[in-house]
């Protein structure tokens, strides 16, 4: 079946410093999605991309879906202790509609 | 807007008893799902319902768990009989139909078998 693979699986940074996280999928997704997960919260969504090629912009974080719809980075420009967090990419399989398969996830820690 | 509400938030039982996970989704949402997350991994889809059918559950252990959304709205996840290794987070989310996959999460039911 389908798998989502993410690196690293843990992050230590310092504030200020920039991180990012990469998710590669075994299969061609129609869309990429990412959530973050506060310590003890539930997975949030952050943000959607469909298009090959396609980046997106929420404020520090910018998000990159590949050329191939395979793999995808979320970059963190300046972490901040507020950027804590689990941060999880999800596919849905080729035009599957409906089921999202999780990659494990990043843990990111930021160091004030 | 109202999110996705789940209860209880934590559960303790001893192996071997029944227990019970509710998920009210967001007005108008009809996909529901179930995940199971384990601690340090991603959401794993355990049954996922369009109205009130389940039409993806091949995840769903049915040997023990049964779920159920009668009228489309709120539903539940049952473990019967629980075992050890059921300890985990239970998650409930929904979606709205449409071109977007995107899911919205409730807060989750921590689970602890002993």
């Amino acid at each position: 079946g389908q798998q989502v693979m993410q690196i690293p699986q843990y992050q230590h940074v310092q504030e200020g410093e920039d991180f990012t996280t990469y998710c590669n999928s075994s299969t061609t997704l129609s869309n990429i999605q990412w959530y973050k997960q506060r310590p003890g919260g539930h997975p949030v969504f952050l943000i959607q991309l469909v298009k090959s090629g396609e980046v997106k912009k929420q404020k520090r974080l910018t998000f990159q879906f590949g050329e191939a719809k395979k793999n995808s980075s979320l970059h963190i420009t300046a972490t901040q202790t507020t950027d804590v967090g689990t941060y999880f990419c999800a596919g849905p399989g080729g035009t599957s509609y409906g089921k999202l398969t999780f990659g494990q996830g990043t843990i990111l820690t930021v160091h004030p | 807007e109202a999110g996705v509400v789940q209860s209880p938030r934590y559960k303790i039982i001893e192996k071997k008893q029944p227990v019970a996970f509710w998920c009210n989704p967001i007005s108008g949402h009809n996909t529901l799902y179930w995940y199971l997350q384990n601690l340090g991994q991603g959401p794993e889809l355990l049954i996922r319902y369009e109205n009130e059918e389940a039409v993806d559950d091949s995840q769903l252990p049915k040997d023990r768990f049964s779920a159920e959304r009668l009228k489309g709205v709120d539903s539940t996840l049952k473990i019967q009989p629980a075992e050890l290794g059921d300890s985990a987070v239970y998650l409930c989310a929904s979606s709205s139909d449409g071109q977007t996959d995107t899911q919205y999460f409730g807060p989750g039911t921590r689970l602890t078998v002993l």
